[in-house]
């Protein structure tokens, strides 16, 4: 199993264009999220998706968009980037359903390292 | 508003000290605590915590939740460098999203 993988790793972007961070993951979780990671802030969660077909916002979400097609892919959609938009973006991903001990451990994957100029 | 609140920010230590690392919580529905270790790149898991008073244990971790004062610990005994970290404490909400505390950045110096 891959886990979670997402790509690009590195990514410079000029104010105002758009982008989309590409994660996947192939451990058949239901429940699929975006966070971003800025220095003193922790993670904070953009938007997150329970399964195809949902999604809903997390804390912050403004200036971003999801889809959820598949149960494996989870794009995230930058609109117009922003310099506040810099920052390390993750893509976890764990089962929904509340059975077994373990339920609520999100898989993450590696990151993609975004500065907007 | 959802809070997460860890302490110390940052703790510096030698090989062999044993550290607490402490997390306090504000929340709306609490479902569980999860402790994770981020190093350079993803966080990794490290304990969940449903029921308060049940010490969990993974080698020289240890952590336990107390619900009524609604706060949890994490104890690293015997540290080693491979011990320096972020450590980031998680809550489960009533919208069963994870909310981060801010996290504890510990140093073990050889």
């Amino acid at each position: 199993n891959a886990g979670v993988t997402q790509t690009p790793k590195f990514q410079v972007l000029k104010t105002g264009q758009s982008m989309t961070l590409q994660c996947a993951q192939d451990m058949n979780h239901e429940y699929m999220s975006w966070y971003r990671q800025d220095p003193g802030m922790g993670l904070r969660l953009i938007h997150y998706s329970v399964g195809a077909g949902i999604t809903d916002q997390g804390e912050v979400p403004n200036g971003y968009n999801v889809s959820r097609s598949t149960t494996e892919d989870f794009p995230l959609r930058l609109l117009s980037a922003a310099p506040s938009q810099t920052s390390v973006y993750f893509c976890a991903s764990r089962t929904s359903g509340l059975a077994g001990g373990r339920s609520y451990e999100q898989y993450f994957g590696p990151g993609t390292r975004l500065t907007v100029t | 508003e959802d809070k997460v609140v860890q302490s110390p920010l940052s703790l510096v230590v030698h090989e062999g000290d044993t550290v607490t690392l402490n997390c306090s919580y504000e929340v709306t529905n609490f479902r569980s605590l999860l402790w994770y270790k981020q190093e350079k790149k993803a966080p990794t898991f490290l304990f969940m915590l449903t029921s308060s008073g049940i010490e969990k244990k993974s080698g020289r971790l240890s952590s336990i939740l107390d619900k009524k004062e609604l706060f949890s610990i994490l104890n690293i005994t015997a540290t080693q460098t491979g011990d320096s970290a972020i450590y980031l404490c998680a809550v489960v909400t009533g919208a069963n999203n994870l909310f981060f505390g801010t996290g504890t950045r510990l140093t073990v110096i050889p």
